[in-house]
Formats: structure tokens, sequence, C-alpha cells
């Protein structure tokens, strides 16, 4: 039962540098997000899909690109990573309706210097 | 503003002890209020989801109550045990565009001490 993966688990980037995040989901749910979780904050949405070939922008969306590449796979790109982005980034998945659990991956941890 | 404010900020208990957890949200429309475990280095893992219907919710030691009135949710913790350590985490639903958007809080860190 793997629920939602994501890889890589740590990265360290040099500011300009490009990576994607991988994020895949075995539970046949439609909505993938992508959070940005920062000390003394709470996640803050980056981008979601609401279904397959849908992306939308959360709240803090600048400086990264998303990609619905299949109803499992949600990979999230930084064209040219920033110190501002150094963060821990969590994928999570959910079903359909209001009150469905959300499950979440178990976080990339990315240092830009 | 829609927003999620939880407190203590973080938490020092002795094992065995129960302990409360506040969130106070301005979340509207509502939709449901949602408590996850967060340990460190791992993703959140969901304990409880209340409509605004819902009182109260458990989930073995924890216990959650929701006051829809006053926009006041509460996580009780009982008999508090060394794995109890962790980050709990208050989200709330907002339905918004045709879209259910999660509000979080910054979380409460609890540590458990023998």
């Amino acid at each position: 039962n793997a629920g939602v993966t994501q890889t890589p688990k740590f990265q360290v980037l040099k500011t300009g540098q490009s990576m994607t995040l991988q994020c895949a989901q075995d539970m046949n749910h439609n909505s993938m997000y992508w959070y940005r979780q920062d000390p003394g904050m709470g996640l803050r949405l980056i981008y979601y899909s609401a279904s397959e070939g849908t992306t939308d922008k959360g709240e803090v969306p600048n400086g990264y690109n998303v990609s619905r590449l299949n109803k499992r796979e949600f990979s999230l790109r930084l064209e040219s990573a920033a110190p501002s982005q150094t963060s821990v980034y969590f994928c999570a998945s959910r079903g359909q309706g209001m009150n469905t659990e959300a499950f979440f991956g178990q976080g990339t941890r990315l240092t830009v210097v | 503003k829609n927003q999620v404010e939880q407190s203590p900020q973080s938490l020092i208990i002795l094992e065995g002890k129960n302990c409360t957890l506040q969130c106070n949200y301005t979340v509207s429309p509502f939709s449901n209020l949602r408590w996850y475990k967060q340990d460190t280095g791992r993703g959140p893992v969901s304990l409880t989801i209340m409509t605004f219907s819902e009182n109260t919710k458990s989930n073995g030691r924890y216990t959650a109550t929701l006051d829809a009135d006053t926009k006041q949710s509460s996580l009780h913790i009982t008999a508090s045990q060394l794995s109890d350590s962790a980050s709990y985490i208050c989200v709330v639903t907002l339905f918004s565009g045709g879209y259910n958007k999660l509000i979080f809080g910054a979380g409460t860190r609890l540590a458990v001490h023998p």
C-alpha cells in the first residue's frame, strides 16, 4: 500500500539550476496537489490538478511549473531555482467529494544555495 | 481573510498526561475541519475530519471538538505517549469557485517527555 510516493527525499541545488520533483499515487484519485512547508507557517498550495489534463495555480505558484502526466503522476518543476525556494515540498492526493481524506507523500527537503 | 490560527505554538507535557490543542478559524464558507498529525520528517496523516454538523469525533486517544458558531476547534489527547510527539495541524476546507481549498494552520509542536 504505497499511497503517495515522492522522489527525491532530499536535494541540494545551486541558484539557477533546474530540477523536477516527482509524485505518484496509486489510489486512483482525481485530485493532486503540491504544497510547500516553511518554518512557522502552514502548508501553502503551489499548484493543483483537479483531474487528469488540468492544472491550476494555487497561492504561491511563481517560479514553479507542473505537469499532470497521467492520472497517477503529478510533477513539479523549478526552472531556475532561487534560495527563496528552499523548503519542504509535499505532494498530496484526494478522492472525489468534499469530505474525503487527503493523503500526503513523505516530502522532499530542498535546499537552494 | 481566510485564516486558521493554532495555539499554543509548542507544548511540552509528561508521558501519561492529557493535553488540549486549540484551533480558531475565520474561513467562510466552511465545509469541514480536519486535524492532522505530522511526525518529524514525514508527511501529515489524517486524525479526524468533522463537518459543520458534528460536535465531536474520536480516534483512539484523540478527540476533536468543533463549535461552528464560535469557529473554534480543539484536539484533546488523553494519556499521552512518547509517540504522540509530533506537530498537530488544524486544516479547514473552504469551498470556493467549485474547488475545495484546504487552509492550513501553522501547527502546534507537541513534545511528550518520559
